[in-house]
């Protein structure tokens, strides 16, 4: 069975500051990641995704994920966090062999200016 | 450019009372569906999934249920709603071409339910 755990219910960083959002997985096979935003009532947005390849994952609105198989980790990543950051973020996994997403609980980033 | 549709946006039902959301998507051909829905703007669940026409598979055992009755239309149901089934109920959709496996799915704007 596939999951998702993410640490940490609440990020808070000051405007500018590097900000990290935390994921590890449990997949059986070689794991497909991602990672979505979603703003207050509304719905998710996706932001990058993990195949293969290069560990480092450059996706929308300056976010970069770095996938690291030894850790079965994928954080997410922005070197200088803006106000308008401040949402919930969700990371994912799929089995390579299942259709179906795993969601994490969410993580609320707050970005005080 | 591919976008989803849901409506109502917003929705308050009595107990007891039936319902029907509608989920549909444009600008792509025999996607693969998604319901899910999210409570106290946590984790996402997901409830039923539909690979094409007519198949629905169920991942909850509960009182809704999920028809497809055309390839880009996915409706959610209920004959009897419960306090329990508040909610906000996301649609999603993934492209079926290529290595499925690997796209992204793609979400709707939601639907905020309230059964009081």
């Amino acid at each position: 069975a596939q999951s998702v755990a993410q640490p940490e219910d609440q990020v808070n960083v000051a405007e500018g500051n590097p900000l990290t959002v935390k994921c590890t997985y449990s997949v059986s096979g070689n794991p497909y990641l991602f990672w979505y935003v979603q703003y207050p009532n509304r719905g998710l947005q996706f932001l990058l995704k993990y195949i293969t390849g290069d560990n480092l994952v450059k996706g929308s609105y300056g976010f970069e994920a770095e996938f690291n198989k030894s850790q079965t980790s994928f954080h997410l990543k922005k070197p200088s966090a803006l106000v308008s950051d401040s949402a919930l973020y969700f990371c994912a996994v799929r089995d390579p062999h299942d259709y179906k997403l795993s969601f994490g609980a969410g993580t609320t980033v707050t970005v005080r200016a | 450019s591919q976008t989803i549709h849901q409506w109502p946006a917003t929705l308050v039902q009595p107990v007891g009372s039936p319902l029907s959301l509608e989920c549909t998507v444009e600008g792509t051909s025999n996607p693969n569906l998604y319901w899910y829905r999210q409570a106290a703007g946590r984790g996402l669940q997901l409830l039923f999934y539909s690979v094409g026409i007519g198949q629905i598979s169920s991942e909850v055992p509960q009182n809704l249920s999920a028809s497809r009755p055309q390839d880009r239309q996915f409706i959610l149901s209920s004959k009897k709603l419960l306090l329990s089934d508040s909610g906000f109920y996301l649609c999603a959709w993934r492209a079926d071409r290529g290595l499925a496996r690997i796209n992204e799915q793609f979400f709707g704007p939601g639907t905020r339910l309230t059964v009081l």
